[in-house]
C-alpha cells in the first residue's frame, strides 16, 4: 500500500512569486484534502477535491485554487504569494464514505521572503 | 462550527510518569474525533481514533483516550512516557465540509507539545 506523497519538501519563493505544490493520494483513496499548518499551530483547513472537484473551503481567498486529477493525485496553487503565506502544507487522502481519517503526506514547507 | 480546545500548549513529563494531555470539543452531537502526532520536519501521523464505538480507545505505542460525552472531551492518556514520545500532538473532531452532504474535514486544536526529561 502506498502512502501520501508530496512534493517539493521545501521550496523558498519570493513575495508575489505562484507556486504548486502536488500530492499523490495512498492508493485507493477518492478525496483529498489540502491543510496549511503555520509555525507553531494546528493545521487548517484549506479545500477538499472529490471527483475532480472543490467539494468544501475553508477560509482561504481564491488565490489559493487546486485540482484533482482523474488519479486522485492534486495539485495547490496559491498565486501572488504572502509572507503569510509561509507554512508546511499537508496533504491528505482518505475515503468520501469513511470516517473522516486522514492519512497525511510529510509536507511541503513554503517560506515566501 | 466545530472548535478544539487543548488544555496547555506545552507539556513536560520525566521518563516513566503519567501523560496527560487534554481535548475538549465545542459540538453537541457525538462527533467522530482523533488524536494526531507529530514529530519534528514531518507530516501528521493517526495515534487513536474514536468512532462511536467503546469509548475508551486504545492507540498504537500505548496511548489510549477516553471520550466523555458529559463533559465533551476526549483526554489522551499514556500510563508511562518514553523519551521517544516527545512530539506534538494534535486533537481532532470530523465536520461535515458542506451541510447535508457526507465528506467529512477535521478540526484541529492548536497542538500540545510533549517533553520527556530523562
Amino acid at each position: 500500500e502506498t502512502g501520501v506523497t508530496q512534493s517539493p519538501t521545501h521550496l523558498i519563493k519570493t513575495r508575489g512569486q505562484q507556486v504548486t505544490l502536488r500530492c499523490s493520494s495512498q492508493s485507493g483513496h477518492n478525496t483529498v484534502s489540502w491543510y496549511q499548518q503555520a509555525l507553531g499551530q494546528g493545521p487548517q483547513f484549506i479545500f477538499q477535491y472529490y471527483r475532480e472537484e472543490e467539494n468544501g473551503r475553508g477560509n482561504f481567498p481564491p488565490r489559493f485554487s487546486g485540482l484533482q486529477f482523474p488519479n486522485y493525485s492534486s495539485e495547490l496553487n496559491v498565486n501572488a504569494l504572502e509572507l503569510d503565506d509561509s507554512a508546511l502544507y499537508l496533504c491528505a487522502s482518505s475515503l468520501r464514505e469513511g470516517t473522516g481519517e486522514l492519512f497525511f503526506g510529510e509536507g511541503s514547507r513554503l517560506t515566501v521572503l | 462550527a466545530q472548535s478544539v480546545t487543548q488544555l496547555g500548549s506545552h507539556v513536560s513529563v520525566s521518563e516513566g510518569a503519567l501523560v496527560l494531555l487534554r481535548c475538549n470539543y465545542s459540538s453537541s452531537v457525538p462527533p467522530y474525533l482523533f488524536w494526531y502526532v507529530q514529530y519534528p520536519n514531518q507530516g501528521l501521523q493517526l495515534l487513536l481514533k474514536y468512532t462511536s464505538a467503546a469509548t475508551l480507545v486504545k492507540g498504537i505505542n500505548g496511548f489510549e483516550a477516553e471520550f466523555k460525552k458529559s463533559e465533551t472531551s476526549f483526554h489522551l492518556t499514556k500510563p508511562s512516557a518514553h523519551m521517544s514520545d516527545a512530539a506534538e500532538y494534535f486533537c481532532a473532531v470530523t465536520e461535515r465540509v458542506n451541510s447535508g452532504g457526507s465528506n467529512y474535514k477535521l478540526t484541529f486544536g492548536k497542538g500540545t507539545l510533549l517533553t520527556v526529561n530523562p
